[in-house]
């Protein structure tokens, strides 16, 4: 069974652009969370999609925005990136339904560097 | 490989001795708490998880115990392994969802 895959692994931008990074889940999962992981802050939680709708938030800006598709695949944008958003981005699907909490598979993350 | 935190506190042990891995959580509503493995360049990977009816749990060398009078959690790993070596998070959730409150983590350094 293929685990949580994460695209691209690594890439680099400048101040002011804005990144788009994918996720696909394990197949069958369709919860999907992201969350950003620096030195600084550790690991942060973004936001969580299920069944397409967005049922969690984190404490971001409105810089990072995130969506689901049908197929659970699930992207998350940032605009206007700053040098603070330089962070190992991870992604996690969970088998979990609405009301439960379940383990969730964390993929490898991207890697993004803003110069 | 990249660094995962710069100035975690590490927590050294020898090759076969148990590791006791602590952290405090943070609301006295949590009823969910996991334990993560996290290796150089790769996720966060699940150890062990607890919810909150719950004091202890065991799975293949390692266990959890929750003190929800302290807010405290550990995670236990018996006859520690080279392999074990990495940094171990615990997190907490709460109201059924999978928003994840992470620890600062710790790293674990296993010595021959």
């Amino acid at each position: 069974k293929a685990g949580v895959t994460q695209t691209p692994r690594y890439l680099i931008k400048t101040r002011g652009q804005q990144v788009t990074l994918s996720c696909s889940p394990i197949s069958g999962h369709r919860s999907v969370s992201w969350y950003q992981q620096t030195p600084g802050q550790g690991l942060q939680f973004l936001f969580e999609y299920f069944s397409e709708t967005q049922r969690n938030k984190g404490n971001f800006p409105g810089r990072f925005s995130g969506r689901q598709f049908s197929n659970s695949r699930s992207e998350m944008n940032v605009s206007t990136l700053e040098l603070g958003d330089s962070a190992l981005y991870l992604c996690a699907s969970s088998l979990a339904g609405r009301l439960n909490t379940g383990e969730l598979f964390f993929g490898e993350g991207s890697r993004l560097t803003v110069l | 490989g990249e660094s995962v935190g710069l100035h975690l506190p590490t927590l050294s042990v020898q090759e076969g001795d148990n590791s006791i891995i602590n952290c405090a959580y943070s609301n006295s509503a949590s009823d969910y708490f996991i334990w993560y493995k996290q290796e150089s360049g790769k996720g966060p990977q699940f150890i062990i998880d607890i919810r909150s009816n719950m004091d202890k749990r065991q799975g293949q060398r390692v266990t959890v115990l929750l003190n929800k009078t302290v807010k405290h959690l550990s995670l236990q790993i018996a006859a520690t392994q080279p392999g074990d070596s990495a940094v171990y998070f615990c997190a907490e959730s709460s109201g059924g969802y999978n928003k994840l409150i992470f620890g600062a983590g710790t790293r674990l350094a296993v010595h021959p």
